[in-house]
């Protein structure tokens, strides 16, 4: 499977507790993207990498949550002291740059539950 | 900050018939609108990427055409099949993004037989 692939598909998890996602993307992909989707909108911008590199953050993005994509490649994406807010489907979406339309691939989610 | 609105926010059709949806878009720093097609359960699949005025692309019984003038596209679906139901979803980049997508709330399309 060439596509971008994430990990776990679903997480149910406990208020307070701290969960990890990853993320790898289309291997020559050098823009990796983090999305979140709640209920009845559509997906918002979290956060963008070029390569290693972490370039851009949404507002959204609080200080319990934090992204890695170490070495250019698979990305993390952390939330520390999860709350029921923060239930919601977690996309990863890769892309080539200089690619006319930069045409975005997106993995299948990560549906997180906080109970 | 990009306002990305689509409508309807849900359409329930009868198979063999045809549909369309709006995705409407601020004009200023537009740089591409792109479409979406999610199905319960799988990747959100690219669709279309437009960029000019004017343009229309084409897919099998899907199109898409796009005014960045007065900011909006519309998607056509020709004799609509129970596969096709899925939310759609348009997504405007701004020429200063790095590629960062505004994606509007959806249309949730449902065929039934």
């Amino acid at each position: 499977d060439t596509g971008v692939s994430q990990n776990p598909r679903h997480k149910i998890t406990k208020r307070g507790q701290n969960v990890t996602f990853r993320c790898d993307p289309i291997s020559e992909h050098n823009r990796l993207y983090w999305y979140r989707q709640t209920l009845g909108q559509g997906p918002e911008f979290l956060t963008y990498f070029q390569n290693e590199a972490q370039l851009e953050k949404s507002r959204l993005l609080s200080d319990r949550f934090s992204a890695e994509r170490p070495k250019g490649s698979f990305s993390t994406l952390e939330i520390q002291r999860t709350e029921q807010g923060d239930s919601a489907m977690y996309l990863c979406a890769s892309s080539l740059a200089g690619t006319s339309g930069i045409l975005a691939f997106f993995g299948q989610g990560t549906r997180l539950t906080v109970v | 900050i990009l306002n990305v609105e689509q409508s309807p926010q849900s359409l329930h059709v009868q198979e063999g018939d045809s549909t369309n949806f709006t995705c409407s878009f601020p004009s200023s720093n537009f740089y591409a609108l792109h479409w979406y097609r999610w199905e319960t359960a799988k990747s959100p699949e690219a669709l279309f990427v437009m960029t000019l005025n004017g343009d229309e692309k084409k897919k099998g019984r899907i199109s898409a055409t796009l005014n960045t003038k007065e900011g909006y596209s519309y998607l056509y679906i020709k004799g609509s099949q129970p596969e096709d139901s899925a939310t759609y979803l348009c997504a405007c980049r701004g020429g200063t993004s790095y590629g960062k997508l505004t994606f509007g709330q959806g249309t949730i399309l449902t065929v039934h037989p």
